[in-house]
């Protein structure tokens, strides 16, 4: 079964300060592995995914996230954060399994950037 | 634009009544779907299709149903049987081929029960 942990539901960071937002991952093969950023009353948005090869996958508006096999993570990263980046993260993990390309989704970490 | 279109933005349902969010994509995918959003629960999976006229059940499809007539279209019911349905839709769409691995989502549609 495939699923993925977001650890923390609030994460809060001073502009101009590096932020992380962590996600772990279980599956029973390879991940491929994705982050989506949703602003108030909107949808998701793709931000980044990784899918093979390098294990520092760069996405939209800065932000990147580092692949780790042997922690079974994908966290993501922006090394100074803004205030238009507060906003709620989703990870997401692909279901290899059973052919339908579903996502599971992480709950979600509500980030906020304090001026 | 390519794109994922959901209508309405807001919508108020009495109770007792059935009411039906609009989901259309241009995008040429074939696999689409419905996601329930509350407030520190995440996305919840309602149902999804991968080929015209042909739907899954997701975890949370009670209460819920839908159609795939086009490709183009997947619309989502939600009945009176479905007793909490005050929540945020959102609706995406994805391909099949070996290449396509993520979701395009539309902008949700806000349900509320009135």
């Amino acid at each position: 079964a495939q699923s993925v942990a977001q650890p923390e539901d609030q994460v809060n960071v001073a502009e101009g300060n590096p932020l992380t937002v962590k996600c772990t991952y279980s599956v029973s093969g390879n991940p491929y592995l994705f982050w989506y950023v949703q602003y108030p009353n909107r949808g998701l948005q793709f931000l980044l995914k990784y899918i093979t090869g390098d294990n520092l996958v760069k996405g939209s508006y800065g932000f990147e996230a580092e692949f780790n096999k042997s922690q079974t993570s994908f966290h993501l990263k922006k090394p100074s954060a803004l205030v238009s980046d507060s906003a709620l993260y989703f990870c997401a993990v692909r279901d290899l399994w059973t052919g339908a390309n579903n996502l599971f989704f992480g709950t979600g970490t509500r980030l906020t950037v304090i001026p | 634009d390519g794109g994922i279109t959901q209508s309405p933005k807001y919508l108020f349902r009495k109770e007792g009544q059935n009411v039906t969010l609009s989901c259309e994509q241009n995008l040429n995918h074939d696999a689409m779907y419905w996601y329930r959003q509350d407030p520190g629960q995440g996305l919840r999976l309602i149902y999804y299709s991968q080929i015209v006229n042909d739907f899954q059940k997701g975890d949370i499809a009670e209460g819920y149903s839908v159609s795939r007539e086009k490709k183009e279209s997947f619309p989502l019911t939600v009945t009176s049987a479905q007793k909490n349905p005050t929540a945020f839709y959102l609706c995406a769409s994805s391909g099949l081929g070996p290449g396509d691995y993520g979701y395009t989502f539309g902008s949700g549609t806000r349900l509320t029960v009135v």
